[in-house]
């Protein structure tokens, strides 16, 4: 069975610093992609990112960057300059077979002032 | 434009009511999704239409009916339902493009929904 798991169920840091939020997975696809969801307080599900996993180099979408290790099946998430709107549940997924997404349970990540 | 629609925000329906949620998207997907959520709980994926066609069904009691009328529409019919169904409804997008493992969801903002 597919698997994610975050080990890090809150994590906290102050406005412009720099959070990692870890994830690794278990897959046997050879092909496939992971992501980074954002859930804030309104609830909505945002995708911050995404990782082809045939694709060597690592994913940036503005503040935010992967850390992609496909042979350790890990895949951090980097939160550069963090900013108080940054505050929300963090979910690592992956695709698994078809259509399926697979979620890990989930950080907290609070940003200070 | 990556937008999902849903209406309404927020339902509160007694246990013996019929009510519908309703999902859109206009940005061509041809695959749609129902997820329940609980609070602090990652979504649990209840239902799947690829070309408005029923392929996934997680095993989902009967008094949650999905319909797509249209590539664009879905609804979910709720019936008799329990004081354990509330929760937070999300409806998801995605292209149908790739392969079933390349697929990227879009998530709507979900119905919040109590039942008394």
């Amino acid at each position: 069975a597919q698997t994610v798991t975050q080990s890090q169920p809150e994590m906290s840091v102050q406005e412009a610093e720099t959070v990692t939020l870890s994830c690794t997975y278990d897959t046997s696809e050879s092909n496939y992609y992971l992501f980074w969801y954002k859930q804030p307080p309104s609830r909505q599900m945002i995708l911050v990112i995404r990782q082809e996993a045939y694709k060597q180099q690592n994913a940036t979408e503005n503040r935010f960057s992967v850390n992609f290790q496909k042979a350790a099946k890990s895949f951090s998430l980097k939160i550069s300059d963090s900013q108080l709107g940054d505050t929300a549940m963090y979910f690592c997924a992956s695709n698994t077979g078809f259509q399926k997404l697979v979620f890990g349970t989930g950080t907290r990540l609070l940003v200070s002032p | 434009d990556t937008e999902v629609t849903q209406t309404p925000k927020h339902l509160v329906m007694g246990m013996t009511n019929k009510k519908s949620l309703k999902c859109e998207q206009h940005m061509g997907h041809r695959a749609m999704y129902w997820y329940k959520q609980k609070a602090k709980k990652p979504p649990e994926l209840m239902f799947v239409y690829s070309y408005e066609k029923l392929s996934i069904n997680e095993s989902v009691p009967s008094r949650f009916s999905p319909e797509c009328p249209n590539s664009s529409l879905l609804n979910l019919h709720l019936h008799a339902l329990q004081p354990e169904d509330s929760a937070l409804y999300l409806c998801a997008s995605s292209p149908l493009t790739s392969g079933g493992n390349q697929e990227t969801q879009y998530f709507g903002p979900g119905t919040r929904l109590l039942v008394l």
